[in-house]
């Protein structure tokens, strides 16, 4: 079986300060893991992904996320956070033997504060 | 988001009606989406077609029918539903391989009374 979680229900950080958006996943084998944002009454917009390679992974609008293997988290950071930022961020993993089977995390929400 | 629209954007539908929901990309993809977002609690995936085929029924009830008549457009078919079922419905495209991002639509707000 392959989860997520995100241990936060709500991130609160003051704009211009970096953040994180914590993520940690199970999965047999190997995994590909997103970032997903989505703003009120919108879809999910896609951010960053990781396959292979290199851990650290950039994305749209600044942000990045760390894959660590032996922690099996896959954090969202950017390193100053703007009010636009705000919104709610998906964690999603799909192990290899899934196929096109996204599981997603429950969700952060993320507040910026001027 | 215009790659993948969804409509109507809002549906309001009593328990005996018959209503679909409609999900066109415009994206060359040849994998389909549906997903059910409730308050609180994750995203939960529905169904997949890959080639116009069902390869994924994720315990959905069967007043949900989904129906894929070519690789550009999904339907979801809404019968007797409950008011349990009001969610906001999303709909995806990607690539059917394991690597490539899924794209959304804005979704489908349901509302059953």
């Amino acid at each position: 079986a392959q989860s997520v979680a995100q241990p936060e229900d709500q991130v609160n950080v003051a704009e211009g300060n970096p953040l994180t958006v914590k993520c940690t996943y199970s999965v047999s084998g190997n995994p590909y893991l997103f970032w997903y944002v989505q703003y009120p009454n919108r879809g999910l917009q896609f951010l960053l992904k990781y396959i292979t390679g290199d851990n650290l992974v950039k994305g749209s609008y600044g942000f990045e996320a760390e894959f660590n293997k032996s922690q099996t988290s896959f954090h969202l950071k950017k390193p100053s956070a703007l009010v636009s930022d705000s919104a709610l961020y998906f964690c999603a993993v799909r192990g290899m033997e899934y196929g096109n089977k996204l599981v997603f995390g429950a969700g952060t929400i993320l507040r910026v504060k001027s | 988001e215009t790659g993948v629209t969804q409509t109507p954007r809002h549906l309001v539908m009593g328990m005996t009606n018959k209503k679909s929901l409609k999900c066109e990309q415009h994206l060359g993809h040849n994998a389909m989406y549906w997903y059910k977002q409730s308050a609180k609690k994750p995203l939960e995936l529905m169904f997949v077609y890959n080639f116009k085929e069902q390869t994924e029924n994720n315990s959905v009830p069967s007043r949900f029918s989904p129906e894929c008549p070519n690789s550009s457009h999904l339907f979801l078919h809404l019968h007797t539903l409950q008011p349990e079922d009001s969610a906001l419905y999303l709909c995806a495209s990607s690539q059917p391989t394991g690597s490539n991002e899924q794209f959304f639509g804005p979704g489908t707000r349901l509302t059953v009374l």
